[in-house]
């Protein structure tokens, strides 16, 4: 049981590039989220999705995007990557509606030169 | 909205010593309250969660407190021990999905 698996684990992007942070579950929870964390600061929520097909925004949603094809996948896309961007990334999964116990990846960590 | 605090951005305590880690809130509207554990180079990791109908839950070797009137809650880790040391994040829900995180307690455990 792998549970949450993010790939890659480090990242260096030029500005104006584009990737996909990848992610994937095998607990089948119906919810997943993405996360930015930066020193000092919590995690904040970027993107969401309750279920396959259903996405919504987080505190911090600009210059991302998600889709959910299938419960197990939740790929993160940069569109245009810039230095404020510059963070380590987690996905996480949860069996709660109300995100009370999730499960997180290892992370990515990100640089945006 | 909601916001999370921590009292401390560090805390150092002696092997074998009871841990405290502080967290404040703002949204009276909250009703779960999280704890995680954050090691180097990972991801958080659920401790435990409380909800509102609640003052105290029990886990292994931990405890949370709430006090609602002073929107407060606290975790407690008995006998701390050196795998102990980690970032420790309060989080907080309202409703719904999102969940706020504070800024997280670096917990230093001295042999």
């Amino acid at each position: 049981n792998a549970g949450v698996t993010q790939t890659p684990k480090f990242q260096v992007l030029k500005t104006g590039q584009s990737m996909t942070l990848q992610c994937a579950q095998d607990m089948n929870h119906e919810y997943m989220s993405w996360y930015r964390q930066d020193p000092g600061m919590g995690l904040r929520l970027i993107h969401y999705s309750v279920g396959a097909g259903i996405t919504d925004q987080g505190e911090v949603p600009n210059g991302y995007n998600v889709s959910r094809s299938t419960t197990e996948d939740f790929p993160l896309r940069l569109l245009s990557a810039a230095p404020s961007q510059t963070s380590v990334y987690f996905c996480a999964s949860s069996y709660s509606r109300r995100n009370t116990e999730a499960f997180f990846g290892q992370g990515t960590r990100l640089t945006v030169v | 909205g909601e916001s999370v605090g921590l009292h401390l951005p560090t805390l150092s305590v002696q092997e074998g010593d009871n841990s405290i880690i502080n967290c404040a809130y703002s949204n009276s509207a909250s009703d779960y309250f999280i704890w995680y554990k954050q090691e180097s180079g990972k991801g958080p990791q659920f401790i435990i969660d409380i909800r509102s109908n609640m003052d105290k839950r029990q886990g292994q070797r931990v405890t949370v407190l709430l006090n609602k009137t002073v929107k407060h809650l606290s975790l407690q880790i008995a006998a701390t021990q050196p795998g102990d040391s980690a970032v420790y994040f309060c989080a907080v829900n309202t409703g719904g999905f999102k969940t706020i995180f504070g800024a997280g307690t670096r917990l230093f455990v001295k042999a």
